[in-house]
């Protein structure tokens, strides 16, 4: 059965320094993973997508991702952490045609 | 472009009592439409998903249902609330590519 796992709760990071989003799911089949981003009290923004090709790929506000099959990860990274990146953030894995698997979610928390 | 609009964005209600939460997208036709559940400290679940008009399934069963009278309406609804039934709810649309767009989410607390 597919599942997505997130291994951080929640991180803690300073200003400026850089982050990293831990994402490792479990599908069968060639996945088409995502990452979202969910500010308190609001719906989910999506931050980039990997379908296939280039397996590292770069989405909104400076965050990029890098699948790699053989660990089974999906990992979110971003060189320079601002104070408005404090949010939670999801990984999902597609699976078949109408449904996303979503992990439990990584909150952030960004110190001044 | 595409909106989806989400209401009541809050909702506080006895346990019992009726629900009806609403989803509309605009700017798109033959929307696939899905509500999801997020429980405190946990994941999105998947509640309901429908790819028509009329066409409701459900991937968890519960004391909720959900209903698509129009192209592009969605409702998730129930008799009567349980506490567990607590959370925040998230409609979510998507052309078929997998790429899901949410709505402001409604909070719901059943007391």
């Amino acid at each position: 059965a597919q599942s997505v796992t997130q291994p951080d709760i929640h991180i803690t990071v300073s200003e400026g320094a850089s982050l990293e989003l831990r994402c490792n799911y479990s599908y069968g089949a060639t996945p088409y993973l995502f990452w979202y981003v969910q500010s308190p009290g609001q719906g989910l923004q999506l931050l980039l997508k990997y379908f296939s090709g280039d397996t590292l790929v770069q989405g909104i506000k400076g965050f990029e991702a890098e699948f790699k099959r053989s660990q089974s990860s999906f990992n979110l990274r971003k060189p320079s952490v601002h104070w408005s990146d404090a949010a939670e953030y999801f990984c999902a894995v597609g699976v078949g045609f109408n449904n996303l698997f979503f992990g439990t979610g990584t909150r952030l928390t960004v110190i001044p | 472009s595409q909106t989806i609009h989400q209401w009541p964005a809050t909702l506080v209600q006895p346990v019992g009592s009726p629900l009806s939460l609403e989803c509309t997208v605009e700017g798109t036709s033959n929307p696939n439409l899905y509500w999801y559940r997020q429980a405190a400290g946990r994941g999105l679940q998947l509640l309901f998903y429908s790819v028509g008009i009329g066409q409701i399934s459900s991937e968890v069963p519960q004391n909720l249902s959900a209903s698509r009278p129009q192209d592009r309406q969605f409702i998730l609804s129930s008799k009567k609330l349980l506490l567990s039934d607590s959370g925040f709810y998230l409609c979510a649309w998507t052309t078929g590519d997998r790429e899901l767009f949410f709505g402001e989410g409604s909070r719901l607390t059943v007391l």
